[in-house]
């Protein structure tokens, strides 16, 4: 059945520097790749999403890359700030699966 | 502006006992979805429902089971709970991409 991998599963950063989360899924009819934060005690929350037919989407500090041939799409969070420290989830739409989750900690 | 509303935010529940857990949105979704959520294991899908009166497993149904009467709500159900339920469940709805979680509902089975 559908799997979503996730790397790495808790990441450090300093302030100002960028954060990078990869996933990777199986199923090739996969055609929609959200991104979820969740802030310590809160509910998941969608930052950013793609679908399958664009490479590259952007807002602000944030960013989503997908590379269907290899099935894969990563996160991109740009000048890192305190507030960003929470776990991210990503997930691959056929069968709503989503990764395990990374830890993200962002050092002041 | 709440729109996805799980009944519980904390439950403790005696092994054995049959469990229900209430979601309820107002967005008019079609889809609804439980997960439960541990430490390590992220997001795991138990069931979800495309419509009234229709669900399809997810990847650990076991021990589980749902309920969807109505659009708007759907109930997840332990028929007897046991010690390795002990999570955080996660409702969730959606219309067509993204969707909108509940708050949660720590469930402790002692």
């Amino acid at each position: 059945g559908e799997n979503v991998e996730q790397h790495p599963s808790t990441l450090s950063v300093q302030e100002g520097d960028s954060a990078v989360i990869k996933c990777t899924y199986s199923d090739s009819a996969s055609n929609y790749f959200p991104w979820y934060k969740q802030e310590l005690g809160k509910r998941p929350q969608l930052i950013i999403d793609i679908r399958s037919n664009v490479g590259e989407k952007k807002d602000q500090r944030i960013a989503v890359t997908l590379n269907k041939t290899a099935k894969h799409f990563s996160l991109h969070i740009t000048e890192t700030q305190p507030e960003d420290s929470a776990v991210y989830f990503c997930a691959a739409r056929c069968k709503y699966i989503f990764g395990t989750g990374t830890r993200l900690k962002v050092l002041a | 502006d709440v729109k996805v509303t799980q009944s519980s935010r904390y439950l403790v529940k005696r092994t054995g006992e049959k469990v229900f857990l209430e979601c309820v949105q107002d967005m008019d979704h079609e889809n609804m979805f439980w997960y439960r959520q541990d430490p390590g294991l992220g997001l795991r899908l138990i069931y979800f429902s495309y419509d009234v009166k229709m669900k399809e497993k997810g990847d650990i149904p076991e021990g589980y089971s749902v309920s969807r009467e109505k659009k708007e709500r759907f109930s997840l159900i332990l028929e007897s709970a046991s010690t390795n339920q002990t999570s955080m469940y996660l409702c969730a709805s959606s219309y067509s991409y993204g969707y909108t979680f509940g708050s949660g509902t720590r469930l402790t089975v002692v």
